[in-house]
């Protein structure tokens, strides 16, 4: 069964730069996963950051940006934010309906 | 405003059922795709059940498959998800979202309701 992988955790400096990324553990991801990632804060819901690899929901700040790195998905964030720190979770689509989240991120702002 | 809102969840025994229903309202139900997503306590997020607009067609995670069956009333605008023989392990937050075009992304999302499963 495929697994989607993100760095369980990452540091950034307040103003600094960071790319998380996901991948798959075996392949590569493309934009036919139309991956998408998600942001969330303890007993919130989830929020939609990105989807279709690079396009910003609505209302999303546009120091987020998605991108295909490599063989994987990515989500910068750039000048980053007191309140960024948060999980972060990306999402691929397998085909035949099925959809498979990574294990998310632990974004740490400090 | 798109809006959604889960009801249903509580407390049941191992093997027991329940039904989570998910109210939609400031978009045109029928026309979208919609999830269900599980966050048992401390974890990750994990894709639980997709639907078609029409409902015709649906799709589980291998972790649920067999147990749990999703719906959708769209004169309604309601989506549901029925769960059978529960295990301690579908213990979480259930989230109904909002899928954006066909499968595979979500754009809104409900704030969840908990699902607590435990003899």
């Amino acid at each position: 069964q495929t697994v989607v992988t993100q760095e369980p955790s990452f540091s950034v400096s307040p103003g600094g730069t960071v790319t998380l990324t996901c991948g798959l553990s075996s392949g590569s991801v493309s934009t036919s996963y139309y991956p998408s990632w998600y942001q969330q804060t303890p007993g919130q819901a989830p929020r939609t950051l990105i989807y279709s690899t690079d396009s910003r929901s609505s209302g999303v700040p546009d120091r987020f940006s998605g991108s295909i790195l490599g063989s994987k998905a990515a989500l910068t964030i750039t000048g980053a934010q007191a309140d960024d720190e948060s999980d972060y979770y990306c999402l691929l689509y397998m085909g035949s309906g099925i959809s498979v989240f990574g294990g998310g991120t632990k974004l740490t702002v400090l | 405003e798109v809006q959604l809102l889960e009801s249903g969840g509580g407390f049941v025994q191992p093997g027991g059922s329940l039904r989570l229903s998910c109210a939609a309202s400031g978009f045109t139900f029928s026309t979208y795709t919609m999830g269900w997503v599980r966050q048992a306590p401390g974890k990750g997020l994990e894709w639980v059940s997709g639907i078609s607009g029409s409902g015709g067609s649906t799709y589980y995670a291998d972790s649920v498959k067999g147990r749990f069956t999703m719906s959708r009333d769209n004169p309604k605008n309601t989506l549901f998800l029925q769960m059978n023989s529960l295990r301690v392990e579908d213990t979480a937050v259930y989230y109904c979202a909002k899928g954006r075009i066909g499968f595979g992304e979500f754009d809104y999302w409900g704030q969840g309701t908990l699902v607590t499963v435990s003899s």
